[in-house]
């Protein structure tokens, strides 16, 4: 069974610039989850898909945004990038619980110069 | 407010050593909490989850609510353990992270 995949693996950006990131989830899942792994900071939670809806979103400003597509893939959009939005991205899927498993992708690397 | 703290930013054993990696949390509610392992060059997976109270690869972890943590156990280190850990709570509508543990197994 595939696992969740991402696209791409490295970006660079520079500041001001708009980027588009890629989550597959695992086949059967409905949930999306796009967390941000900032150097020293840890995983902090970004946003929550399912079923096409954002159910919920971090302390984040609004230029981080995303969707959901029907075929439960999902996309997280970062627009004016500035320096500090250089990152680890990772984006998890689950059955469609909060409660459920979340299964991780390898992530994004995102670089903002 | 959901938080989520993991003392030891890195901790180091020796192998065949009990292991013993930190976690406390804030919440309100009632917490689901889980541990999460990143193995070198891998990514991020459930290591184990308290609501099953399964031990995984020989690790266990006792929800204590009275003093908040949900430290995660091994009687014997071995060099494999040695990976990125983090504690993990889940609240309301969201995971949070702890900011993780560094295990290193020293042989």
């Amino acid at each position: 069974e595939a696992g969740v995949t991402q696209s791409p693996t490295h970006l660079i950006k520079t500041r001001g610039q708009q980027v588009t990131l890629r989550c597959s989830p695992i086949s059967g899942h409905t949930s999306v989850y796009w967390y941000q792994q900032a150097l020293g900071l840890g995983l902090q939670f970004l946003l929550w898909y399912d079923e096409g809806e954002e159910r919920n979103r971090g302390n984040f400003p609004p230029r981080f945004s995303g969707r959901q597509f029907p075929n439960y893939s999902s996309e997280l959009n970062v627009n004016a990038l500035e320096l500090e939005d250089s990152a680890l991205y990772l984006c998890a899927s689950s059955l469609g619980l909060i409660t459920d498993t979340q299964y991780f992708g390898p992530g994004t690397r995102l670089t903002v110069l | 407010a959901q938080r989520v703290t993991q003392p030891e930013k890195l901790l180091s054993v020796f192998k065949g050593a009990p292991v013993e990696l930190k976690c406390n949390y804030s919440y309100s509610g009632s917490p689901e909490l889980f541990w999460y392992v990143q193995y070198s060059r891998q990514r991020l997976q459930l290591l184990l989850r308290h609501i099953s109270r399964e031990s995984i690869k020989g690790f266990t972890a006792d929800l204590n609510k009275g003093e908040t943590s949900f430290h995660l156990k091994k009687p014997f280190a071995q060099e494999e353990d040695s990976a990125m850990y983090y504690c993990a709570l889940q609240g309301a509508q969201k995971l949070v992270f702890g900011q993780g543990t560094r295990l290193t197994i020293n042989p």
